[in-house]
Formats: structure tokens, C-alpha cells, sequence
């Protein structure tokens, strides 16, 4: 089966603009995460979708936000970039809220703010 | 709410054991075990539930102790294919999923 889907995978913005990612999750998988990755900081959470409504929210400013839609693909979108942003963002997928299965995590998109 | 792993990193000749911890400060409902390899994302090792049994395979196997809000992964017999970064993932009632910071893990022949 297709994996977790996530563009672009690469991705170069200047300080101020914003950005959108986008996450396609497992066939039949409801629920979907973000994290951001860095080096010094691991991943930390951003929010949980499960079936078009976020369920949870992580300690990030407002300038973050995502969305998922009824076929359970989720964007996030950063507004006003800073150079602190820069990092992997991960999108990671389970069947439900449960995730008795585990999460299937993508490749990531690398952001790159200069 | 995140949880806190030790060691930070551990290096290993293959064939020898490792253990890596995670410690929570709150009740754990679960805690769920991640390898990342360089360039690659994390990769779903297994989970351990309140109330459930030790889980895994032949060679990498975790425990859960509900009292002490802590789990092991152990790792024996080390590979150098078993080097990555392990995460452990906790959760709390069903709520959100929060990492520790990482133990990587270096497997020299």
C-alpha cells in the first residue's frame, strides 16, 4: 500500500512569506499528526486531526495552523515566517485516534527559511 | 508532557545490549517506540498499552511499568543495521502523542 505522502519535499522561503504543506495520509487512515523536527529539539507536536476536526494542539504560536479535509489529506500552513521555522516538518498518519497501530510517518518536508 | 530519555546517545560493538529509557512525569495510558534512521523518517517499532504485556521480537523487546510511568527498550545481540536515532512516544488518555528528545544509537562492528 502507498505510504504517507507529503509535498514538497523541499521547500526555500524568505522571512515574512508564508507556506503551505501538504500531507496525504495511508489509505484509510483517519487520524493525522504533524510535528516539527530539529536538531536540538526533536520532534515536537503541532496538532492531531481526526476526521476533519483538530483534536489537539501543541505550544505553537498562532502563526501556525493546519486543516484536514473529508478525504483525511491535511495541510499546515506558517504565516510570517521566521528563521527560527526552518526545520523538518513531519506528518505522521494512524487509522484513529487509538493509534493502537502505530503512526506511519512521511518523508517530511524540509523548510528552509533565509 | 515530554517525556525524558536516557541515555542521549550510546555506542555499541555489535553483538552487545543496550537499554534505553523513557520516563514520563504524568500516568501513561501508552508509549510507543520509533527508529529513525539518517535522511529517513521515524519507523513504528511497537507499543506498549496501560495494563498490557511486554511486547517484541527476538531481539528488541520493551517493558512498560505503569507504577514508575516508565519504559524500557531493549535491544540485544546489537546489529549495525539496529543504529538510528529511538524515540519514545508517550500518550496520555488518548491524548495528543509527545516525544522524548532521542537516544541515538551507534552500532560499530
Amino acid at each position: 500500500k502507498a505510504g504517507v505522502t507529503q509535498t514538497p519535499r523541499y521547500l526555500i522561503k524568505t522571512r515574512g512569506q508564508q507556506v503551505t504543506l501538504s500531507c496525504s495520509p495511508i489509505s484509510g487512515h483517519r487520524s493525522v499528526s504533524w510535528y516539527q523536527q530539529t536538531p536540538g529539539q526533536g520532534l515536537q507536536f503541532l496538532f492531531e486531526y481526526f476526521s476533519e476536526t483538530q483534536r489537539n494542539k501543541g505550544n505553537f504560536p498562532g502563526r501556525f495552523s493546519g486543516r484536514q479535509f473529508s478525504n483525511s489529506r491535511s495541510e499546515m500552513n506558517v504565516s510570517t515566517l521566521e528563521l527560527g521555522d526552518s526545520a523538518l516538518y513531519l506528518c505522521a498518519s494512524s487509522l484513529d485516534y487509538s493509534r493502537e497501530d502505530g503512526y506511519t510517518f512521511g518523508s517530511g518536508t524540509r523548510l528552509t527559511v533565509v | 508532557q515530554q517525556p525524558v530519555q536516557s541515555p542521549q546517545a550510546v555506542i555499541l560493538r555489535e553483538g552487545e545490549d543496550a537499554v534505553i529509557n523513557c520516563s514520563s512525569s504524568k500516568a501513561l495510558y501508552s508509549v510507543h517506540w520509533y527508529r529513525q534512521k539518517h535522511g529517513e523518517a521515524p519507523v513504528f517499532l511497537m507499543i506498549l498499552l496501560k495494563g498490557g504485556e511486554q511486547k517484541g521480537h527476538e531481539k528488541i523487546s520493551a517493558s512498560f511499568n505503569e507504577k514508575k510511568q516508565q519504559s524500557s527498550l531493549y535491544l540485544t545481540a546489537s546489529q549495525l543495521s539496529y543504529s538510528g536515532t529511538y524515540f519514545c512516544g508517550t500518550a496520555y488518555n488518548n491524548n495528543d502523542m509527545r516525544f522524548g528528545a532521542g537516544t541515538r544509537l551507534t552500532v560499530k562492528p
